[in-house]
């Protein structure tokens, strides 16, 4: 089946640091891609989106881009913030298919 | 704004105990969804619906149910609840068939069962 794989964490960078949190999958057919984001006591809200090859989704200062070569769809902000510390999650979403969710990775932004 | 509503942020419960667990979303969607969260194990699915009375098992469906008797509601029932079911309880929903169209989520139940 669909399965996604990503850095659990934790990442622990400073504040003004370049972040990166790589995802890549597996999926049959052509998915949408999706990076939902958690902050602590909260439910998952949607960060970004793309649904086709080379679409760049971006949120926020987040921007994330649909690599179909390399199966991959990884999260990068140039200038992070306290504020963005939470769990990220990357989801594949493949068409007549669930989503398929990570373990998610835990950034914490220090001052 | 799509809201989904989960009607308890924490519930403790005693094993053997029937537990309610009740999602109501204001956007007339037609597919919901119940997933656990559970730290190292990211979100699974445990049913979803994709109508009115329709449910589908998700991954994980064992010793849970679920009843959609509103297009606006569901609800995931733990017949006899045991301690390995102590968890984050995320509900969400969906518009339509697409497969562009994200989740949206409530903001949780924790559940604890003594």
């Amino acid at each position: 089946g669909d399965s996604v794989t990503q850095m659990e964490g934790p990442v622990t960078l400073s504040e003004e640091a370049f972040l990166t949190i790589n995802c890549t999958y597996t999926a049959t057919g052509y998915p949408s891609l999706f990076w939902y984001v958690q902050y602590p006591g909260e439910g998952l809200q949607l960060l970004l989106k793309a649904t086709k090859a080379d679409d760049k989704g971006s949120n926020k200062g987040f921007e994330a881009t649909y690599r179909k070569e390399t199966t991959s769809f990884h999260l990068e902000k140039g200038s992070v913030q306290v504020s963005d510390s939470a769990v990220y999650f990357c989801a594949p979403h493949g068409y007549g298919q669930n989503f398929v969710f990570g373990p998610g990775t835990r950034l914490s932004v220090l001052p | 704004d799509v809201k989904v509503t989960q009607s308890s942020r924490y519930l403790v419960k005693r094993t053997g105990e029937k537990v309610f667990l009740e999602c109501v979303q204001d956007m007339d969607h037609e597919n919901m969804f119940w997933y656990r969260q559970d730290p190292g194990l990211g979100l699974r699915l445990i049913y979803f619906s994709y109508d009115v009375k329709m449910k589908e098992k998700g991954d994980i469906p064992e010793g849970y149910s679920v009843s959609r008797e509103k297009k606006e509601r569901f609800s995931l029932i733990l017949e006899s609840a045991s301690t390995n079911q102590t968890s984050m309880y995320l509900c969400a929903s969906s518009s339509g068939s697409s497969y562009n169209s994200p989740l949206h989520f409530g903001n949780g139940t924790r559940l604890t069962v003594t």
